[in-house]
């Protein structure tokens, strides 16, 4: 298994800011994906994080909206841009060693007011 | 229509039933299966894989049927601990993406 670290765990933003939740990995990876649960809701992938280029995405989710970095094979930040309330979700980073087997991170739970 | 559909419950049921999830999936070209655990506030954990002629563990058992699309998961002699949400997950081979099921939510009662 992958321990998978993510800050920050939540937070409270108020409209129209930006927040980073960062991921670190305890180890290389290939696959690393970043995913969204809105309140009960099932988990909706946003992108995959390519390491050394750009991420991406799924249909309905751009890169202006949700940035995301990948400068290693351990490290990876998404960007969520210009909250607003609709943005208010958990956000999980996860890896994948083999098809199908994905660990997630706990979740950054975001409250956008 | 729903890539991955799941009837959400909650199913309540009390300790040592047997219980059954559905799940149906609308793409014929979905190569792998899995259910994913999920507890109330906690991340989604692989539960187990869902393998073609089906497979067991301890008192999980998942069938798959490609003819219909479907795949299940039964739950023998159920524990409180068993309480959680149970994600019905589905892949491509082609794209490598997973699929998640909206979730089917059991709570096991004393």
């Amino acid at each position: 298994s992958a321990v998978i670290s993510q800050k920050p765990s939540r937070d409270i933003c108020q409209r129209g800011t930006s927040l980073t939740i960062q991921c670190q990995v305890d180890s290389q990876v290939t696959m690393m994906f970043w995913y969204r649960q809105q309140p009960g809701q099932s988990l909706t992938l946003i992108a995959t994080a390519n390491q050394g280029s750009e991420a991406t995405y799924e249909s309905g989710f751009v890169i202006d909206k949700f940035p995301i970095s990948r400068p290693n094979l351990t490290f990876s930040t998404l960007t969520v841009s210009n909250m607003s309330p609709e943005d208010s979700s958990i956000y999980l980073c996860s890896v994948g060693r083999k098809a199908g087997e994905l660990f997630f991170g706990e979740g950054s739970r975001l409250t956008v007011l | 229509r729903k890539e991955v559909e799941q009837d959400p419950g909650p199913f309540n049921v009390p300790e040592g039933a047997t219980v059954a999830f559905n799940c149906t999936y609308s793409n014929s070209a979905s190569q792998s299966f899995f259910w994913y655990r999920q507890d109330c506030r906690k991340e989604p954990k692989l539960l187990m894989s869902v393998y073609s002629s089906g497979n067991e563990d301890g008192r999980f058992t998942a069938q798959l049927n490609r003819a219909s699309q479907y795949i299940s998961l039964l739950i023998r002699d159920s524990k409180l601990s068993d309480s959680a949400t149970y994600l019905c997950v589905v892949g491509s081979s082609n794209t490598g993406k997973l699929i998640f099921g909206q979730g089917t939510t059991l709570q096991v009662k004393p």
